[in-house]
């Protein structure tokens, strides 16, 4: 099983919502990940858990909130939102955070805030 | 600095044509280097890589990929596109002590029947 799967596919939330992502892995991955994508754009790192603990949060906004409550789950959780937090939003989980090891991507969440 | 760069935003190629996506990259420190592709609507999906040994790399549905270090490319071709190859490509570089994914900002290959 090589897959990363999110759910859900799409998501469409108001401002003043609180949802949550989902993605879940079972390759015995021990380094996670959240990456925001805009149209037309690379994916952006926002974070990076590495053993269940968070290892690097790139300047994300507090709106913004990663769980890992185990080794093959990591959560995004969202509350109050902007319209231009909108992206698609994947997840990808790699062996370990050594530079050698591929990085494996999930299909993401695409998320509207209205 | 560190950084990679993809020089063509967009590349129509006909069907049945070779391709070749270029990347390019500035380090000055040891690089993993790695092609990924995204369909549309899509997550991202690994081509080929390049962490050791042969500079010549062959990865997934016919691509290949040479790494050249006096030159600090990748270039990902093809010797036959075919219409299902209609995708956004991606360079990415993992430099030696940073451990972050870096991406270039993208090529989309667009197959002309």
């Amino acid at each position: 099983d090589t897959e990363v799967t999110q759910t859900p596919k799409h998501l469409v939330m108001g401002m003043t919502n609180k949802k949550s992502l989902k993605c879940e892995q079972h390759m015995g991955h021990r380094a996670m990940y959240w990456y925001k994508q805009k149209a037309k754009k690379p994916p952006e790192l926002m974070f990076v858990y590495s053993y269940e603990k968070l290892s690097i949060n790139e300047s994300v906004p507090s709106r913004f909130s990663p769980e890992c409550p185990n080794s093959s789950l990591l959560n995004l959780h969202l509350h109050a939102l902007q319209p231009e937090d909108s992206a698609l939003y994947l997840c990808a989980s790699s062996q370990d955070r050594t530079a050698n090891t591929e990085a494996f991507f999930g299909q993401g969440t695409r998320l509207t805030v209205v | 600095a560190q950084s990679v760069t993809q020089l063509d935003s967009q590349v129509p190629v006909f069907e049945e044509a070779p391709v070749e996506l270029r990347c390019n990259y500035s380090s000055s420190v040891s690089v993993y280097l790695f092609w990924y592709v995204q369909y549309p609507n899509q997550g991202l999906q690994l081509l080929l890589k390049y962490l050791s040994g042969s500079t010549l790399v062959k990865g997934i549905n016919g691509f290949e990929a040479e790494f050249n270090k006096s030159q600090t490319s990748f270039h990902l071709r093809k010797p036959s596109v075919h219409i299902s190859d209609t995708a956004e490509y991606f360079c990415a570089v993992i430099f030696f002590g940073n451990e972050k994914l870096t991406f270039g900002t993208g090529t989309r290959l667009t197959i002309i029947p």
